[in-house]
């Protein structure tokens, strides 16, 4: 079965500063792994995937993530925050079995950008 | 590429009527629909996943009664909230898969529903 754990809710960085956003996996089969961000009242926009190609993903507005299956880790990182990146970030798996085609969401972390 | 739209983006109506949201696949053919429900400060949760042309399959604990979902072609799928109560209230988000791309989706903008 899949799971994914998203270890924390909320993360306070200062502007310039830089981020990283935890995420944990379980999955039976190889899997995708997606972060998404959601700014408040808005649709979910793909920052990066992980579908077993290089394991370091390089994603928009200078994300990137690392796919570490020894930890069954997937997180999150960008060297300098911008307070345009003060949003909620969603961790997922998904896995590629044919027939377990899911997606599973994490709970969430909202990020906080400080000036 | 791979655009997904939600209508409307939002809708009030009044507590014992039905309200009609459709997702549109707009540059792909979407072999499989998913349907989420969102509520406030809280993570998505599916609530059904729908084949073109067959019935959709619904997660543990939502009523298919209530939350009728229809894929009638490979680029619209409607959820279909009927005798809507308050506490049907939520953020509902599609979306749409053609099992490219290790099964990627790719999400509509959602669209806001508030039961008076």
């Amino acid at each position: 079965a899949q799971s994914v754990t998203q270890l924390d809710s909320h993360v306070s960085v200062s502007e310039g500063t830089p981020v990283l956003l935890r995420c944990n996996y379980s999955s039976s089969y190889s899997p995708s792994l997606f972060w998404y961000v959601q700014h408040p009242n808005k649709g979910l926009q793909l920052l990066l995937k992980y579908t077993s190609a290089a394991t370091l993903v390089k994603g928009i507005n200078g994300f990137e993530a690392e796919f570490k299956k020894s930890e069954t880790s997937f997180h999150l990182t960008k060297p300098s925050a911008h307070m345009s990146d003060a949003a909620e970030y969603f961790c997922v798996v998904s896995d590629t079995k044919p027939g377990t085609y899911k997606y599973i969401f994490g709970t969430g972390t909202r990020l906080k950008v400080l000036a | 590429g791979a655009v997904v739209s939600q209508h409307p983006s939002w809708v009030i109506c009044k507590s014992g009527t039905s309200v009609k949201i459709e997702c549109r696949s707009l540059d792909f053919q979407a072999t499989t629909m998913f349907w989420y429900r969102q509520f406030p400060k809280q993570s998505l949760m599916l609530m059904a996943t729908s084949n073109e042309g067959s019935k959709a399959t619904y997660e543990q604990g939502v009523e298919k009664d209530k939350f009728l979902i229809n894929h009638a072609s490979l680029t619209l799928s409607t959820l279909t909230v009927t005798s809507a109560h308050p506490e049907d209230s939520s953020f509902y988000i599609c979306s749409a898969s053609n099992y490219g791309a290790r099964n990627e989706q790719f999400f509509g903008p959602g669209t806001r529903l508030t039961v008076l």
